[in-house]
């Protein structure tokens, strides 16, 4: 089955810890997505990659950090630095010369 | 103003009814509109997407986008029940960014 996969689905985290999401597909997709959702707001953009060892801030990258190493795989990593962490995360993927970005299931992390 | 706007809601409709769902963006260059269904607690998933003015419909949904006065619609046809989720409005705009609405909530009352 192609898809898009995250990993864990739900993250507890101590305030002062670094925590890394996984996100991999095998959709054969050039482009990655990070987003972030809050309880009745829209998906913000957090970091984004359109080709291997290369990616770009989005609109809250401050607090987090990717790496592209691979074309399936785009981790995130949510440092110490970010104030407010608790949310939705979702990575998403499109693919070359394509619009619509597909989601994987998504990790719920909490800040305890 | 937001760059996509959307009512949140919660719009209610009883089973068997039209939902119309209604999205307005600020960018002129914007060039491809995306309607995404989200189950609580879940991810996006992808419903329908629409490049040129008029519609288009597949299945029970139909996408209206109308550029010159920059809004997007989905209507929902026999609503059942099971359509009951926030739907997001996504536009892609001139400079190739993707900016999600904050997402309407509908409710399918049997």
């Amino acid at each position: 089955d192609g898809g898009i996969t995250q990993s864990p689905k739900y993250l507890f985290r101590k305030e002062g810890q670094n925590v890394t999401l996984s996100c991999e597909q095998n959709l054969n997709h050039d482009a990655m997505y990070w987003y972030r959702q809050d309880p009745g707001q829209g998906l913000r953009l957090i970091y984004y990659s359109q080709i291997v060892n290369d990616f770009q801030k989005g609109d809250i990258a401050e607090g987090y950090s990717v790496s592209r190493e691979k074309k399936e795989s785009f981790p995130l990593t949510v440092t110490s630095a970010q104030k407010n962490p608790t949310a939705f995360y979702l990575c998403a993927s499109t693919g070359q010369g394509a619009d619509t970005q597909y989601f994987g299931p998504g990790t719920r992390l909490t800040v305890l | 103003q937001k760059e996509v706007e959307q009512n949140s809601g919660p719009l209610s409709v009883p089973e068997g009814a039209i939902a119309s769902l209604n999205c307005t963006y600020s960018d002129r260059g914007s060039q491809s509109f995306f309607w995404y269904r989200q189950y609580s607690g879940k991810s996006p998933e992808l419903i329908m997407f629409i490049y040129s003015n008029g519609d288009k419909e597949d299945g029970r949904f139909t996408a209206q986008l109308n550029k010159a006065s920059q809004y997007v619609s989905l209507l929902i046809r026999d609503s059942q029940p099971s359509d009951s989720a926030t739907y997001l409005c996504a536009v892609k705009g001139g400079y190739q960014k993707v900016t999600f609405g904050t997402g309407t909530k509908l409710q399918v009352i049997p």
